[in-house]
């Protein structure tokens, strides 16, 4: 069965750069069906797509965040990363990341991982 | 302010229906069949429910089903039960530079 792990420091100092990374198990970043993304969830609040990385590596950001954000993979390690410079209080969420099916279909979830921006 | 328009609750009471509704735009909800659905329990992740506007993934029970009609998506519960009791959000892929925008999310709570 799928499963996706985020990993990474739980607390980021402002103007710092978050970095996460999932590791998928039970199957490759590289199949040519699904692309792997982020997502978080700011507390309290709903869900906002971070970006997507294709099979074969094409990337797409959500325009309000791609000053910001890398998305990247190491198919070496079947695992893709995201980085976000310059956080502030406001990136404090939980990050998900998450497999993407047709569209916009997110059928596969990390267990998601808190993120504090504090210094 | 979300892309996508959700009421902020809905309620019912068990064994009766409810509908969510997911207003959008010709840009996104009512220009692609890409309409998708999440059940959040609190502290979990969220599940995909219902995906392309109408399909249902394995193990989801068919009490939940997905509609559209222009530019407005809906998620109906018939039957509901005390376990459907979570935030349900939906999200439209919308081409372009935009791609993926989410609702605010409908909190569902069984009477």
């Amino acid at each position: 069965q799928l499963r996706l792990q985020e990993s990474g420091p739980g607390l980021v100092k402002p103007s710092e750069t978050l970095s996460l990374t999932c590791t998928v198990s039970s199957g490759s970043i590289s199949s040519s069906n699904y692309y792997w993304g982020w997502i978080r969830q700011s507390p309290g609040r709903g869900l906002e797509w971070i970006g997507s990385i294709s099979y074969s590596g094409s990337i797409y950001y959500n325009l309000s965040l791609e000053s910001r954000v890398t998305i990247s993979r190491d198919t070496s390690k079947n695992q893709f990363s995201v980085n976000l410079s310059s956080v502030t209080a406001a990136d404090t969420a939980v990050y998900y990341c998450v497999r993407v099916a047709t569209g916009s279909t997110f059928d596969s979830w990390g267990q998601g991982t808190l993120v504090t921006v504090s210094s | 302010q979300s892309a996508l328009t959700q009421p902020r609750s809905v309620s019912g009471s068990p064994g009766q229906s409810v509908t969510i509704s997911c207003t959008g735009t010709s840009s996104d909800v009512g220009g692609f069949n890409y309409v998708s659905w999440y059940q959040q329990h609190a502290g979990k992740a969220p599940k995909l429910m219902i995906y392309d506007v109408t399909k249902r993934p394995s193990g989801v029970p068919d009490r939940f089903s997905g509609s559209k009609s222009g530019n407005t998506a809906s998620l109906t519960i018939s039957g509901l039960q005390a376990e459907d009791e979570a935030d349900y959000y939906c999200c439209s892929y919308a081409g372009g530079y935009i791609y993926v925008v989410f609702g605010g999310g409908t909190k569902v709570t069984v009477l």
